[in-house]
């Protein structure tokens, strides 16, 4: 099974972006890439969604390069309330299972 | 209801207890998954339905674990003869239908199980 894979944790303060990678390698050609965020006790909710190029909402942005083996989660503008645990969700091309990444610890300083 | 609800919230338990966990999906959803999640760690797949069939249960970690899901609902995550090792929150999520990364799945709240 491959592995889709983030950076374990981050760390940064109020008011700055924050870019999180997702790499995926065997990503699935005709699914979309979607990202999750979990705070502590409680279960993921979703965040964004996209298939290629820029996607933007109230609250994130995603980035998805033209062969779409990564992704980047962009949140502009930090606040302490976005300290939390970032997944990044695809399917997988070899096996058609839903893979998570192994997320990423955001931490937000004043 | 307006989520997916899954109880109990906390379950204790002694090893080599079973336990049941349930979970409720939001109505109308017709895909409905199980995740584990060890303290700190990241999500582990468990199972998945479509319906009321399991078309992947390649997830489960043992024939000690075993799932069903009647009529298109709720749906009860079985572990008997617990472990410490089962210790977890275990997730359940559902959504409006099957397996893409599209499809956005909405997650209860999970169970805390710890078995002593």
């Amino acid at each position: 099974l491959a592995k889709t894979t983030q950076p374990i944790s981050m760390d940064s303060y109020e008011g700055q972006e924050v870019n999180i990678t997702c790499s995926h390698n065997n990503i699935a050609t005709n699914d979309y890439i979607t990202w999750y965020q979990q705070f502590p006790s409680q279960g993921p909710r979703f965040i964004i969604q996209g298939y290629k190029t820029k996607v933007t909402n109230e609250v994130a942005s995603l980035f998805i390069p033209a062969d779409r083996k990564s992704s980047t989660l962009s949140l502009p503008r930090v606040s302490l309330s976005d300290t939390a645990v970032y997944y990044c969700l695809v399917g997988d091309i070899g096996t058609d299972k839903l893979i998570f990444g192994t997320g990423t610890r955001l931490q937000v300083f004043p | 209801g307006a989520g997916v609800s899954q109880s109990p919230s906390n379950k204790v338990t002694e090893k080599g207890k079973d336990v049941e966990l349930r979970c409720d999906p939001i109505s109308g959803h017709t895909a409905l998954y199980w995740y584990r999640q060890r303290l700190g760690q990241g999500l582990e797949f468990l199972i998945y339905f479509q319906g009321n069939s399991a078309p992947d249960k390649s997830g489960l970690p043992s024939d000690r674990f075993s799932a069903e899901r009647t009529g298109e609902s709720v749906s009860t995550l079985t572990i008997q003869r617990t472990q410490q090792e089962d210790s977890a929150v275990y997730l359940c999520a559902s959504s409006l239908a099957g397996i893409l990364a599209k499809n956005i799945q909405y997650f209860g709240a999970g169970t805390r199980l710890s078995v002593l």
